[in-house]
């Protein structure tokens, strides 16, 4: 069974970064898609970018060009998703999610369990 | 603002069927049949419902069907039951420059 294991927590000042990781198991790592998708509190889902490890280049919403990255390490099976210049509207659960079939970024299958950032002074 | 509209909130009672909306644009739901539709009860990831606008992945109830007509694609629920209750968003592709976009979400109100 195909499982995405997300990292912990954080806490971040504003203006830093903030590195997110996601390790899959139970699958084909390279050829499937990893996005990542964040939900502020009581707000809606907000894709930000996503990744086909096997190509290895990204794909990032508009709202995120320049501020976002998206990795893959595919020896350890781990996508990464990382967030500079952090403000506070940036708190938010960011959740990785996987691609439905090989090499799709239209849907996602499975989802990490959430990685709550919150950005505070 | 989200780029696809559902509207906020819908209700409906045990047994009944009620159908969610998403509106989007000729460059994202008009353009391909890659909408899908995702179930998220409180404090829990989202869970796919729907895929390629129709498709049902496996596990997921025959009660949930989709479809789609020019640039709205809808979400159907029928024999509502209360573990229903939760809330829906849709999402589709936009295209190799946008790739994916979701809708705000509704809130499914079983009473």
């Amino acid at each position: 069974q195909v499982q995405l294991v997300q990292s912990g927590a954080e806490v971040k000042k504003p203006g830093s970064s903030v590195k997110v990781s996601c390790k899959a198991s139970g699958g084909t790592f390279s050829s499937y898609a990893i996005s990542w998708v964040r939900q502020a509190p009581g707000q809606g889902l907000e894709w930000m970018g996503g990744i086909i490890p096997i190509f290895g280049t990204a794909n990032y919403a508009q709202k995120f060009q320049g501020r976002v990255t998206i990795t893959t390490d595919e020896s350890t099976s781990t996508a990464y998703m990382e967030l500079s210049s952090l403000r506070s509207e940036d708190t938010a659960v960011y959740y990785c999610a996987r691609g439905g079939e090989l090499l799709r970024l239209d849907y996602f299958d499975y989802w990490g369990q959430g990685t709550l950032v919150t950005v505070s002074s | 603002q989200s780029a696809l509209t559902q509207p906020a909130s819908v209700s409906g009672s045990p047994g009944q069927s009620i159908t969610i909306s998403c509106t989007g644009t000729s460059s994202d739901v008009g353009s391909y049949n890659l909408v899908s539709w995702y179930q998220q009860h409180p404090g829990k990831a989202p869970k796919l419902m729907i895929y390629e606008v129709s498709k049902r992945p496996s596990g997921v109830s025959n009660r949930f069907s989709g479809s789609k007509s020019g640039n709205t694609a809808s979400l159907t629920i029928s024999g509502l039951q209360a573990e229903d209750e939760a809330d829906y968003y849709c999402c589709s592709y936009a295209g190799s420059s946008t790739t994916v976009v979701f809708g705000g979400g509704t809130k499914l109100t079983v009473l």
